[in-house]
């Protein structure tokens, strides 16, 4: 089945302590991005990725990190975490968004940070 | 600045209504337009996507619109099932900015039996 895993869906941590939510699509999607979700604001994003060792920022890329060294895999790293980066986060991938091609999301990482 | 709204913001109807969703955006000059449903808690399922040459796009009970000229699209589901409660989503990607969906808050729909 055609799908983006994030894993894990729920994660409870203590400010500071670094963590890593992991995303893998196998779609041989060349596009990935990342997104939180917060209420009343909406869908806002993180980084993106255009393809292979190519990453940019997104809308709200402070206190976070990514990497993409493989095509399927697009990590999303919180190096020190911070009660304000409690969300729902959400990855996603497309074949080639300057084509047309729509996005394919995966299922939500809710993070909470006391 | 491309901005994308929804109205309303929430809906409740009795099992068995059509409905319309809106979706409109403020910059005409954009690729495609995107429909997501989000249950509580979840992630987002791609509904019906449009490009900007498109009208519209059907989906078994679902029907997409787009009117580039105006900023609107809507979302209609004929005979509303319970099942159909959830968040509905538009996401527009902007002609000038390929790399990113600009979202809209969404309509937060309670389908009552």
């Amino acid at each position: 089945e055609a799908q983006v895993t994030q894993n894990p869906r729920y994660l409870i941590t203590v400010t500071g302590k670094k963590l890593t939510v992991t995303c893998s699509q196998n779609m041989n999607h060349e596009y990935m991005s990342w997104y939180r979700q917060d209420p009343g604001l909406g869908l806002r994003q993180i980084y993106y990725s255009m393809n292979v060792e190519v990453t940019d920022k997104g809308d709200v890329p402070e206190g976070y990190k990514v990497s993409r060294k493989e095509k399927r895999n697009f990590p999303l790293i919180l190096e020190s975490p911070s009660p304000n980066q409690t969300s729902l986060y959400f990855c996603a991938s497309s074949l080639r968004p300057q084509q047309g091609y729509g996005y394919t999301f995966g299922s939500g990482t809710r993070l909470t940070v006391v | 600045k491309q901005e994308v709204t929804q109205i309303p913001a929430a809906l409740s109807v009795p099992e068995g209504e059509n409905l319309v969703l809106n979706c409109s955006f403020t910059d005409s000059a954009i690729y495609n337009l995107q429909w997501f449903r989000q249950d509580p808690g979840k992630g987002l399922t791609s509904l019906l996507l449009i490009q900007s040459s498109q009208r519209e796009q059907t989906s078994g009970r679902l029907n997409a619109s787009l009117d580039k000229s105006s900023g609107r699209s809507t979302l209609y589901i004929a005979a509303s099932q319970p099942g159909d409660s959830a968040t509905y989503l538009c996401a527009v990607k902007d002609a000038g900015n390929n790399r990113k969906l600009i979202w809209g808050l969404g309509t937060s729909l309670a389908v009552n039996p």
